[in-house]
């Protein structure tokens, strides 16, 4: 059974402040995704990573950056945190081809204050 | 890129009756759509999938259709159950493995 971990369930932090979400999964995966989660919009992806040390942008990659150095591993920067990313944040990771679905962590629920 | 649209937002039915929930995609070139349902607090979970190659597919009180003319698919559950109520969220994969979600439903079954 495929295990996506990220290493917090809730996080407070300050404006300002830089934030580190991590997530790693467990099943050799070589695409991983981070998405945002706010009521209303659905899931919104932030940034996506095909390899080690390739990264794509998503849809609202504004105010956050990521890193892959390892293949389980895919961090998320909040570069200098604000209020307008509190937020519910979903790690999420797939292999490639045909067509499988993508396997969620349980999420990094962060309040900036 | 690809924009998937889900309605409705809430939907609330009787226990023992159908639900369905709709979405639309507007990429062609989409060939995989699936679903994940979200308990509150929990992390969302496929419940079903179809590819662009199959019209329907079923498992047990769970449904999934797919138009590609039309560009969208349904989700239809019977026979529902308290358990049922939840967060449903459809997707549509464009580009390399990457998914455009709806914007979810809340289904509420009424004992």
């Amino acid at each position: 059974d495929v295990k996506v971990t990220q290493s917090s369930r809730y996080l407070v932090k300050r404006t300002g402040e830089k934030v580190f979400l991590e997530c790693v999964q467990d099943m050799d995966h070589e695409n991983m995704f981070w998405y945002r989660q706010d009521p209303g919009l659905g899931l919104r992806l932030i940034y996506f990573s095909y390899d080690v040390k390739m990264k794509e942008k998503g849809d609202i990659p504004e105010g956050y950056s990521v890193s892959r150095e390892k293949k389980e591993r895919f961090s998320l920067i909040l570069e200098s945190a604000s209020t307008n990313q509190t937020s519910m944040y979903l790690c999420a990771s797939v292999g490639s081809g045909s067509n499988q679905p993508q396997h969620f962590g349980d999420g990094t629920r962060l309040s900036i204050l | 890129g690809e924009n998937v649209e889900q309605h409705p937002s809430t939907l609330s039915v009787q226990e023992g009756d159908s639900a369905v929930i709709k979405c639309t995609y507007s990429d062609s070139a989409s060939n995989y759509f699936p679903w994940y349902k979200q308990e509150l607090g929990k992390r969302p979970q496929l419940i079903i999938d179809i590819r662009s190659n199959v019209g329907e597919k079923k498992d047990q009180r769970i449904a999934v259709t797919l138009n590609k003319t039309a560009k969208h698919f349904s989700l239809h559950i019977t026979e529902t159950q308290p358990e049922d109520s939840a967060v449903y969220f459809c997707a549509a994969k464009y580009g390399n493995e990457k998914l455009t979600f709806g914007t979810g439903t809340r289904l509420t079954i009424i004992p």
